[in-house]
């Protein structure tokens, strides 16, 4: 029961390259999310997709693209990466609003993080 | 100011110890409230989960939501090494579509010894 998977798990990039992360989900959920996590700064959503063919911006999206390839998978993309976007970041899904099996505001489920350094 | 407020520690206790963490929040328009553990190099997994004010219990850990106060606990009874890690505590509202807003605390980290 894989969850959630996010590859890679670490990626040491120059300043100025450009990489995507990968995340997939095998629950059929249909919101998904990105995050990141900083030291005393706790997680803050940079994009999310409400379903699949949407997306929107969160709390810091300056320098991230997103692409909701298909209900399974979300990917995150840094076009000119900076030092500034060194960070931990998770990918994590959840049950909407509508969905079978919907109870509640359904916590969201996380992948193990992807390590990104940037120099 | 943050929305949510959490104190970073470290805590370190002694095993068996009763532990209290806890998060003090602003915008009273939060609804339901969680609790993730996260372990070294792990992703955040839900350990527990309330909706309004009031207590709710599973097993060692208890979960305490004081709306009125804007103030929630999470309580971990005969504390062992596994649990050791950072706890978070998150809480959000539903907004139209069905985004689940989640605003997290910083995170506490917590340390158990033997």
């Amino acid at each position: 029961n894989a969850g959630v998977t996010q590859t890679p798990k670490f990626q040491v990039l120059k300043t100025g390259q450009s990489m995507t992360l990968q995340c997939a989900q095998d629950m059929n959920h249909n919101s998904m999310y990105w995050y990141r996590q900083d030291p005393g700064m706790g997680l803050r959503l940079i994009y999310y997709s409400a379903s699949e063919g949407t997306t929107d911006k969160g709390e810091v999206p300056n320098g991230y693209n997103v692409s909701r390839l298909n209900k399974r998978e979300f990917s995150l993309r840094l076009e000119s990466a900076a030092p500034s976007q060194t960070s931990v970041y998770f990918c994590a899904s959840t049950i909407t609003p509508g969905d079978r099996g919907f109870l509640g505001n359904q916590p969201q489920h996380f992948g193990d993080g992807t390590r990104l350094s940037i120099l | 100011q943050k929305e949510v407020e959490q104190d970073p520690g470290p805590l370190s206790v002694p095993e068996g110890a009763i532990v209290s963490l806890n998060c003090t929040y602003s915008n009273s328009a939060f609804q339901y409230f969680m609790w993730y553990r996260q372990y070294s190099r792990k992703g955040p997994e839900l350990l527990m989960y309330t909706y309004s004010s009031g207590n709710k219990e599973d097993g060692r850990f208890t979960a305490q939501v004081d709306k009125s106060s804007k103030y929630i606990s999470l309580f971990i009874r005969d504390s062992q090494p596994s649990d050791s890690a950072t706890y978070l505590c998150a809480m959000s509202r539903l907004l139209s579509g069905g985004y689940n807003k989640l605003i997290f605390g910083a995170g506490t980290r917590l340390a158990v010894h033997p």
